[in-house]
């Protein structure tokens, strides 16, 4: 699975857009770029995955460029409660060989202020 | 559908006690998957299920034994807790559809513990 780097922090303001970018330069081909968000006291919540180009749903998006050696989270118009951890993981697509356990960082510390 | 849940929420052991952590889902999904999250820091896997009567070892297995015992459940043990095993554990389950397709993991809201 690919071995990913991301910002430890970041600070931004509420109605403000937010990019989190994260390098993963050993992807492998079978790999997705996956996103996880967790709040404090809670488990992580799926976010959003994409394999290359730009991937969008309700909450966020995700551009991949044409190498797939990094991906930038981009999530708009912030407010307070996205303040959370951001996890960028690699993601090895399911081969039937055993389990898909996640390879969690220490992920994005985004801090929303008014 | 109350997702994947937990229980306790919170528990405080002794070095040397046991215990057993449950986790149930009922999204009918064959993977299941124990992490635990020390501070700052991010998840680890402990151990996973495939399937119904499969378990495998993951990252960080020592001092632990799980049971799948049925597709619905799958638990945790510690036969003798110690201070290094405080945590705050969270159990997962994923819906594999078939190989070469991505699937989402869904997260419990975990439990945690303190070793004295």
């Amino acid at each position: 699975l690919a071995k990913t780097t991301q910002p430890i922090s970041m600070d931004s303001y509420e109605g403000q857009e937010v990019n989190i970018t994260c390098s993963h330069n050993n992807i492998a081909t079978n790999d997705y770029i996956t996103w996880y968000q967790q709040f404090p006291s809670q488990g992580p919540r799926f976010i959003i995955q994409g394999y290359k180009t730009k991937v969008t749903n309700e909450v966020a998006s995700l551009f991949i460029p044409a190498d797939r050696k990094s991906s930038t989270l981009s999530l708009p118009r912030v407010s307070l409660s996205d303040t959370a951890v951001y996890y960028c993981l690699g993601r090895e697509v399911y081969s039937g060989g055993g389990a898909d356990g996640l390879t969690f960082g220490k992920g994005t510390h985004l801090i929303i202020q008014p | 559908n109350a997702g994947v849940t937990q229980t306790p929420k919170f528990q405080v052991l002794k070095t040397g006690q046991s215990m057993t952590l449950q986790c149930a889902q009922d999204m009918n999904h064959n993977s299941m998957y124990w992490y635990r999250q020390d501070p700052g820091m991010g998840l680890r896997l402990i151990y996973y299920s495939a399937s119904e009567g499969t378990t495998d070892k993951g990252e960080v297995p020592n001092g632990y034994n799980v049971s799948r015992l049925n597709k619905r459940e799958f638990s945790l043990r510690l036969e003798s807790a110690a201070p290094s095993q405080t945590s705050v554990y969270f159990c997962a389950s994923n819906e594999i559809a078939g190989v070469g397709v991505k699937g989402t993991q869904y997260f419990g809201p975990g439990t945690r513990l303190l070793v004295l």
